[in-house]
Order: structure tokens, then C-alpha cells, then sequence
């Protein structure tokens, strides 16, 4: 098992330019999650869903979207990227039951620099 | 609102030292507890976790007790290792809008030197 895959690694953007950030899960999980981490602030939570076709906002959904049109896939996408994103963004899922359902299990990260 | 405050770092010790990084926390309710490692250039592991008052979470060497009359979840261990260098995260399972949805610290990072 892979566990969680994030797509790309590292990015750099221009201001005002748009793209999508690719997280994928082979634990067929119903939650998945994308944060993002800055330094000194911890992680904070930008969208989540709790299954496929549903959304919903974290704590900064401020300039992002997101779509979870498959079960395994959760997009984020930045439509006008901002200095102000630049950041690392970390997927994780989660079941919803069973023995781990407490846990939250991460991606590697994607280095997203917003010039 | 929750809120998880954690020692701020970084922290620097020798090999074989004791290590104590302090996390309290703020709920609602009773949620659950995590300590997160992140290695260099990794994504969030999780480490132990307690899910009620009283209880011990271990792994790897490292034990944080649920204490509920001290709304703390202070992570441990007896002897660090190089090995152990990373930022260590404390989070609580945060129930409104999702189960699941977790609460960070902003991290600790710890330095062991040989």
C-alpha cells in the first residue's frame, strides 16, 4: 500500500496563477483532510470531506476549493494563487470506524512557493 | 474555542537524556489526545494517543499520561536518540462539524545531539 500520495512535491507560482494540488488514498477511507503548515503557526485546516461528494470548510478556507469526486482523490485547488499561500500543504485521511479510527494518516507534503 | 498550547522550542539535548516536551489543552467535552512526529522533510506520523482521563499512551520509548484535573498531555521519554531529532506535534480530536477533525500545536522541535 502506497497509504496517502500528494502531486506534485514542490511548485512555484507566480501571483494570480492557478493550480490544483492532488491527493490520493488507497486505505478506502471515508475522511480526508488538507492542512496547511506554516512556521510557528502549526497546522491548520483549510477543507475537509467526510465522503465522496461532500465538503466542507476547515479553519482557513479562505482562496482555496476542493472536490472529492472520487472516494481515493481529494483536490485542492488555489483559482488566484497569493503570496500569502505560500506554504506546505499536508493530505491526510481517516476511517470513520474500526480500530484506527482515531488516526490520521499524512502525505509527504507539497512545497508550494507563491511568488 | 479548543486549543492545544505546547512548549515552544527548539529543544536541544545530548544523547541519553531525559526529555519532556509539555502540551495542555483546552475542550469542550472529553476529546481525545495525540502527540504527531514529523521527520526532516516527511509528513505528520502519528506517535501514541489517549482517548480518556487516566490513560497512558506509549510508543517507541515515549509515554504521555491523559490528565484531566490538569487539562495536560505532557509527552516523555527516559533516553533520546539522535534518531529522535524531529517536531513533535499535540493535538486533540476536535467533535464539532466532523469526527475526526484534529486541533494542532504548533510544534515542538527537538534537537539531540551525539
Amino acid at each position: 500500500n502506497a497509504g496517502v500520495t500528494q502531486t506534485p512535491k514542490f511548485r512555484v507560482l507566480k501571483t494570480g496563477q492557478s493550480m490544483t494540488l492532488l491527493c490520493a488514498q488507497d486505505m478506502n477511507h471515508e475522511y480526508m483532510y488538507w492542512y496547511r503548515q506554516d512556521p510557528g503557526m502549526g497546522l491548520r485546516l483549510i477543507h475537509y470531506s467526510v465522503g465522496e461528494g461532500t465538503t466542507a470548510k476547515g479553519e482557513v478556507p479562505d482562496g482555496y476549493n476542493v472536490s472529492r469526486l472520487k472516494k481515493q482523490n481529494f483536490l485542492l485547488g488555489l483559482e488566484s494563487a497569493a503570496p500569502s499561500q505560500t506554504s506546505v500543504y499536508f493530505c491526510a485521511s481517516s476511517s470513520q470506524g474500526g480500530i484506527r479510527y482515531n488516526e490520521q494518516f499524512f502525505g509527504p507534503g507539497t512545497r508550494l512557493t507563491v511568488l | 474555542g479548543d486549543s492545544v498550547t505546547q512548549m515552544e522550542g527548539p529543544v536541544t539535548l545530548s544523547e541519553e537524556a531525559f526529555l519532556t516536551i509539555n502540551c495542555t489543552y483546552t475542550a469542550t467535552g472529553y476529546p481525545s489526545l495525540f502527540w504527531y512526529v514529523q521527520y526532516p522533510g516527511e509528513g505528520l506520523q502519528l506517535l501514541l494517543k489517549a482517548t480518556k482521563a487516566d490513560d497512558k499512551g506509549s510508543n517507541k520509548g515515549f509515554e504521555a499520561t491523559y490528565r484531566k484535573e490538569t487539562t495536560s498531555f505532557h509527552l516523555e521519554k527516559g533516553s533520546v536518540q539522535v534518531s529522535d531529532s524531529a517536531v513533535y506535534f499535540c493535538a486533540l480530536r476536535y467533535y464539532g462539524g466532523s469526527q475526526g477533525n484534529l486541533i494542532f500545536g504548533k510544534g515542538t522541535k527537538l534537537s539531540v545531539k551525539p
